[in-house]
């Protein structure tokens, strides 16, 4: 059964037209990742939350805004879709792990592959 | 210098041969190290844990080098099914621990 859950699988999107992106996990893992990846590169992480603590990368675009309303479900929202955001996004979840300074792997939802026409 | 850094490649191997890929992270303080494999355009897939005593899955063996920060993955008698890219993943430790990924190396093994 999965485990970390992406919807939709395939997202088309006009241009400047807000969409949003959406990951529910059974896992109850207390953090929770969106990565960016565009072909043949790394998935860049745009925000992770630990817990209901928001943590967004320095170059992540204004564009892009995440929410998570509870443990298992978490949201990302690009307000006004370029070109240049095609890309598969990907959602997953991690527990922290003892004394603050590791972590377990990274579980992955399959992804949900944006295109902007 | 790149958090994680990793040669792209593409290996291109014979099945049944030996191949080996580095990954060397900026960081002294990360604790946490994976390798993921990543079919194309699907998702990332564990493929082991990296620990300091070094470990082995199989065909697979990991190895950890903390005084020259870099780990590695050995695959032996390779199969056309491990065709696929490889990601190293290292932890950033600090405030919020946070999954860095390398670039990925590609792995193309031929009959």
């Amino acid at each position: 059964d999965a485990m970390v859950i992406q919807n939709p699988r395939y997202q088309v999107t006009q241009f400047g037209k807000p969409v949003t992106l959406s990951c529910s996990q059974t896992l109850n893992h207390n953090v929770m990742y969106w990565y960016q990846q565009k072909s043949s590169q790394a998935p860049k992480l745009l925000f992770h939350y630990y817990d209901k603590d928001f943590n967004n990368e320095a170059d992540t675009p204004d564009n892009f805004q995440s929410r998570r309303p509870n443990t298992s479900f978490c949201f990302l929202d690009i307000r006004s879709p370029g070109l240049g955001d095609a890309a598969m996004y990907l959602c997953a979840t991690s527990r922290d792990g003892p004394r603050g300074r590791t972590n377990t792997e990274a579980f992955f939802g399959q992804g949900t592959r944006l295109t902007v026409v | 210098r790149k958090e994680v850094e990793q040669d792209p490649g593409p290996f291109n191997v014979p099945e049944g041969a030996t191949v080996a890929f580095n990954c060397t992270y900026s960081n002294s303080a990360s604790q946490s190290f994976f390798w993921y494999r990543q079919d194309c355009r699907k998702e990332p897939k564990l493929l082991m844990s990296v620990y300091s005593s070094g470990n082995e899955d199989g065909r697979f063996t990991a190895q950890l080098n903390r005084a020259s920060q870099y780990i590695s993955l050995l695959i032996r008698d390779s199969k056309l099914s491990d065709s696929a890219t490889y990601l190293c993943v290292v932890n950033k430790p600090g405030g919020y621990n946070k999954l860095i990924f390398g670039a990925g190396t590609r792995l193309a093994v031929h009959p």
